[in-house]
């Protein structure tokens, strides 16, 4: 069963623009992480935010946690068109490196 | 230093038969987790290796199993294989205990079953 629920489904935007994606998600959790998956290849780990942070960059990306909510937000800056990729969340409960809960995922298309 | 690599790339087999996929690990990792992706949807996680043993196991059936071998590395076997197993099949290595909660994933078998 799938964990997190990421939203938009899809985005469409133009290079140089920014791109916002939330997940959520239903249970409690040690940390969630945010991954980028080209053409159906394999997956790229993104960030991870554990369950005391609350936001957390790196490079051109920031990562929001709200766990009252149970959400989190990834914001890619200035978007390029090598961005053009799914972005699934994936939150890791009970004990370190156990199992991952991904979302359905964001299929971002950045247009040059 | 390799990272996680999967074999084969590409499968077809037909109905009722049975496969075997293969992951070896990114160097320094000793536990390998396999996950399983439909088209068009995020991966769902099968089962976790440690130690040669399943420490984990996803809401797969019994025809899903698998091994891991003194060097790390795992297997992943299903059985009867149904048209509803075609799918991008993963593999992810981590460091239990280690100082990082990151899976680092291979590139996948695509597995279609017809």
């Amino acid at each position: 069963s799938q964990q997190g629920e990421e939203d938009p489904q899809a985005l469409s935007i133009q290079e140089g623009e920014n791109a916002t994606m939330n997940c959520s998600y239903k249970t409690s959790i040690n940390n969630l992480q945010w991954y980028r998956q080209n053409s159906g290849r394999g997956l790229v780990h993104l960030i991870l935010i554990r369950s005391n942070e609350r936001e957390k960059h790196s490079g051109r990306l920031r990562v929001t946690l709200d766990t009252s909510k149970k959400s989190s937000s990834l914001l890619i800056t200035a978007s390029r068109a090598a961005d053009t990729a799914s972005y699934f969340c994936a939150t890791e409960s009970g004990g370190s490196n156990y199992k991952l809960t991904f979302g359905k995922g964001t299929l971002l298309t950045v247009n040059p | 230093d390799a990272g996680v690599t999967q074999s084969p790339t590409h499968l077809i087999k037909t109905r009722g038969q049975q496969v075997t996929l293969r992951c070896s690990p990114k160097s320094g990792h000793d536990t390998v987790s396999w996950y399983q992706q439909a088209l068009g949807q995020g991966p769902q996680f099968i089962f976790q290796y440690y130690e040669e043993e399943e420490r984990q196991r996803g809401n797969f059936p019994d025809r899903f199993s698998g091994h891991q071998f003194p060097n790390y590395s795992s297997e992943l076997n299903v059985n009867a294989l149904l048209l509803g197993d075609s799918a991008l099949y993963l593999c992810a290595s981590s460091l239990t205990g280690g100082p990082e909660d990151i899976q680092y994933f291979g590139a996948g078998t695509r597995l279609s079953v017809l």
